[in-house]
């Protein structure tokens, strides 16, 4: 049974600085491994998308890479901005053809 | 990315009652559509999976008669929530599978409040 966990649980920091966020998963018979946010009280918002053969992708500031072999996954954020405050999920897409979220990171930047 | 989109984006009825949610997809054809429950400060709970044209498969927990799904298009899936009732007050929030990428997008959710 796949299991997420996304470390660290929460996370204050002043704005400017990078950030790691780290997700990691038991199984690594995954199709892919998505990485989104949620702002307080909305849906979730699609940040990136990595397939099982690749092994990063980048969208402006952000940063995820996949090692399947250590059932790992990092999302980077470049230069954070109080913009950037919210939940951060990663999510799992393997057998029986559900996503498997991790309980996420709530992240805050204050200026 | 692409767009997912629910309506109402809230809605507080009396109990008893039953309350219609729709999800669409507006940017791709959505062979798959899931519906998922969501309580303060907790992560998505998985209630359902939709397949166009066929039933919904529930969760283990989720009462199939009190939740129905319809997803009777590739770009509408609806979810009742039948005689509604306090405890059912939660955040609903839809997500629509890309069959060309795998990828999963969400849609807005749903605060449901019932009296």
């Amino acid at each position: 049974k796949q299991e997420v966990t996304q470390i660290p649980a929460a996370l204050s920091v002043p704005e400017g600085e990078n950030l790691v966020l780290n997700c990691s998963f038991t199984d690594s018979a995954i199709y892919n491994l998505q990485w989104f946010r949620q702002d307080p009280g909305k849906g979730l918002t699609s940040l990136l998308l990595i397939q099982s053969s690749q092994r990063e992708q980048t969208s402006g500031r952000l940063n995820a890479s996949l090692d399947k072999s250590s059932g790992r996954s990092t999302l980077y954020i470049a230069a954070s901005q109080p913009g950037d405050s919210a939940t951060y999920l990663c999510a799992a897409l393997g057998g029986y053809n559900k996503l498997i979220f991790g309980a996420g990171t709530r992240l805050a930047v204050h200026p | 990315g692409a767009v997912v989109s629910q309506h109402p984006s809230w809605v507080i009825c009396k109990s008893g009652t039953s309350v219609k949610i729709e999800c669409r997809s507006l940017d791709f054809q959505a062979t798959t559509m899931f519906w998922y429950r969501q309580f303060p400060k907790q992560s998505l709970m998985l209630m359902a999976t939709s397949n166009e044209g066929s039933k919904a498969t529930y969760e283990q927990g989720v009462e199939k008669d009190k939740f129905l799904i319809n997803h009777a298009s590739l770009t509408l899936s609806t979810l009742t929530v039948t005689s509604a009732h306090p405890e059912d007050s939660s955040f609903y929030i839809c997500s629509a599978r890309d069959p060309a990428i795998q990828a999963q997008y969400f849609g807005p959710g749903t605060r449901l409040t019932v009296l």
